[in-house]
This record gives C-alpha cells, structure tokens and sequence, in this order.
C-alpha cells in the first residue's frame, strides 16, 4: 500500500464550482500533514497545514481525520488561477515528507 | 521575501559523471532536505540534514549520493557516477523547523538530464 494516496484526478470544474479532494495515509508515525500547491514544472509550496480540528483559508478548507488515516481538502468557488496540481504530505519528527502522486485540477471559464 | 535559490537551474551530464547540485537555504532555518521528482512521477524525499549531519536518507539515497554544507551557506547534493536513471528535476529545501512541525520551502529546482 502506498503510504499517501491520492486520486490523481483530473478534476476538470468550472470557475465558481466546489471541489473536494481527498487524501489517506497509512504511516501511523506522521505527525503532521500538509497541502501543498504544484504549478506546471515548479516547485511545491505549501498551501496550508492540516489539523484535526480542521482549518480555513479563505475559499479553502482542510481537514484530517486520524482513525480514519484521511485528509481533505475543499475549495470553494474556484478561480481559473487554483488550477494545479494539489499534493497531500504528512512528516514525521526526522523531517520527512512524503508526497502522495497529487491530484490535478483544471479550472475552466 | 527570503527564498532558497538553487544552481544550476539545468545540467545535462553523460552516463558516469559526476554532479553537485548547489542550494543556498533561507539563512536562519536549520534544516535542509533534498527531495528529487521524475517527470510525471510524485515528489521523492531524498535526504534532511539538521546540526551538519544527516538526519535521515531515504532507499534512493544510496553509496552514490552525498550531502554537504560547506560553508554556513551552501547546501550541496552530489552524484558521484550519475545514471540514466538519475534525470529528474532535484529540489532543495529548508526549514526553520522539522517538517514534522514547519513549513518547507522549496528551491526552484534543478533539471538533471543524464545521457
């Protein structure tokens, strides 16, 4: 089983729609997990962190459940500029991250 | 903005040469990763590094691949005998915590081509 787990997509919405991506993990040993943003052949930067409690920012919101191993990642009202690649990650206390193969979002007008 | 700047931003290098990659990390963080990506394929942890020395490597970092930093600034990743199947794009990356707790800032990357 891969340790992060992605559904690749691509998810092809219109500009305004909501979209919602799911992530599952099966290291126990993470301790942190991340959303990070990939534009076409660029580096990843981080979008947001991901708590149990689940946090928001802006037109975005994620979400870790811990039983379930399961990481979430909602956007709403999409812009043409959130298309991208969405990488789900979780560390652990050695400073690894490990990257699902992340899910492609295209915002069309 | 304090970013991490990475040289050469593309090298192309035959079977068997030898590589380093350079990074300068944001000044004040304190730890240092490589990570590389195969084109089409996820991103891969290579190796952190905390208090000048390694903090964990992954499989891929094997006998062939080495980390230094130098000097208080550079963060540098060689290959001693590159293979065909070490083309792919490395980043560097810093942070001023472990990953397990901060945020980590990637280089632009560079582009290794091995013919």
């Amino acid at each position: 089983r891969k340790e992060v787990e992605q559904d690749p997509g691509p998810f092809n919405v219109p500009e305004g729609a909501t979209v919602a991506f799911n992530c599952t993990y099966s290291n126990s040993a993470s301790q942190s997990f991340f959303w990070y943003r990939q534009d076409c052949r660029k580096e990843p930067k981080l979008l947001m962190s991901v708590y149990s409690s689940g946090n928001e920012d802006g037109r975005f919101t994620a979400q870790l459940n811990r039983a379930s191993q399961y990481i979430s990642l909602l956007i709403r009202d999409s812009k043409l500029s959130d298309s991208a690649t969405y990488l789900c990650t979780g560390g652990t206390s050695y400073g690894k991250l490990t990257f699902g193969q992340g899910t492609i979002l295209t915002v069309h007008p | 903005e304090p970013e991490v700047t990475q040289t050469p931003s593309h090298q192309v290098t035959q079977m068997g040469q030898e590589v380093i990659l350079r990074c300068v990390p944001i000044s004040n963080h304190l730890y240092f990763y490589w990570y590389r990506q195969i084109l089409g394929q996820k991103v891969e942890f290579l190796v952190s590094f905390y208090n000048n020395e390694i903090s964990e490597k992954s499989e891929i970092f094997d006998d062939q691949f080495s980390v230094e930093r130098p000097d208080g600034s550079n963060f540098t990743l060689k290959i001693r005998s590159t293979k065909l199947e070490d083309s792919a794009m490395y980043f560097c990356a810093s942070s001023l915590r472990t990953s397990a707790t901060g945020e980590l800032f990637f280089g632009e990357g560079s582009r290794l081509t091995v013919l």
